[in-house]
């Protein structure tokens, strides 16, 4: 079992309609959760972090934790063009490690 | 503010030849260092860690070597480069220490054995 799995995709929704991408996670000890965005040929850049459960809102982008079933998603809201590029779910530990650990990211294609 | 900085940004380099890739931090102190490789079409695998100068983590047995002269320094090495090093490179930092971190990542190296 991979510590951090995505489904690849592509996810393809249509411009202005919600984006919906999921995460599970196989350490129960992971306390940290982080949505990175990657467009192709381009570094991961964050985009949200999580660290309790429920709901953080940021502009357009919802992140949800639910640590009981070991799952992270982020919302996509009002989905634009620019939106198309890979997401990465990434989880560590707060002490210990200080690993960083990815899932292999789902692609994500807004239609015009 | 902090700053990380990656070079070169693309290298061609022959099978067998040595490597040396370096990874600079700025507008921060005793960060934590990384180094990720993202192979065509895949995740982001670590490669090693650091949490302070001399104090490297390797994460996958093989071909590449990481040391940290200095405090915001970070070099990925080979002495012999295989076909399968080719990949994206990606150096990223966090802050030491401190709960509920983000990562941050360079702009990366491509590089391509031939």
């Amino acid at each position: 079992q991979k510590e951090v799995e995505q489904n690849s995709g592509p996810l393809s929704v249509p411009e202005g309609a919600i984006a919906s991408l999921n995460c599970t996670y196989s350490d129960r000890v992971s306390q940290s959760f982080f949505w990175y965005r990657q467009y192709s040929g381009k570094s991961p850049e964050l985009i949200m972090s999580i660290y309790s459960n429920g709901d953080k809102e940021d502009g357009r982008f919802t992140a949800q934790l639910n640590k009981a079933s070991q799952y992270v998603s982020l919302l996509i809201r009002d989905s634009q063009p620019s939106d198309s590029a890979t997401y990465l779910c990434a989880v560590s530990r707060t002490s210990g490690t200080y690993k960083y650990i990815f899932g292999t990211g789902t692609r994500l294609k807004v239609l015009a | 503010s902090q700053t990380i900085h990656q070079w070169p940004a693309t290298l061609v380099q022959p099978v067998g030849s040595p490597l040396s890739l370096e990874c600079t931090v700025e507008g921060t102190s005793n960060p934590n260092l990384y180094w990720y490789r993202q192979a065509a079409g895949r995740g982001l695998q670590l490669l090693f860690y650091s949490i302070g100068i001399g104090q490297i983590s390797s994460e996958v047995p093989q071909n590449l070597s990481a040391s940290r002269p200095q405090d915001r320094q970070f070099i990925l090495s080979s002495k012999k480069l295989l076909l399968s090093d080719s990949g994206f490179y990606l150096c990223a930092w966090s802050v030491h220490g401190g709960a509920n971190t983000e990562a941050f990542f360079g702009q990366g190296t491509r590089l391509t054995v031939v």
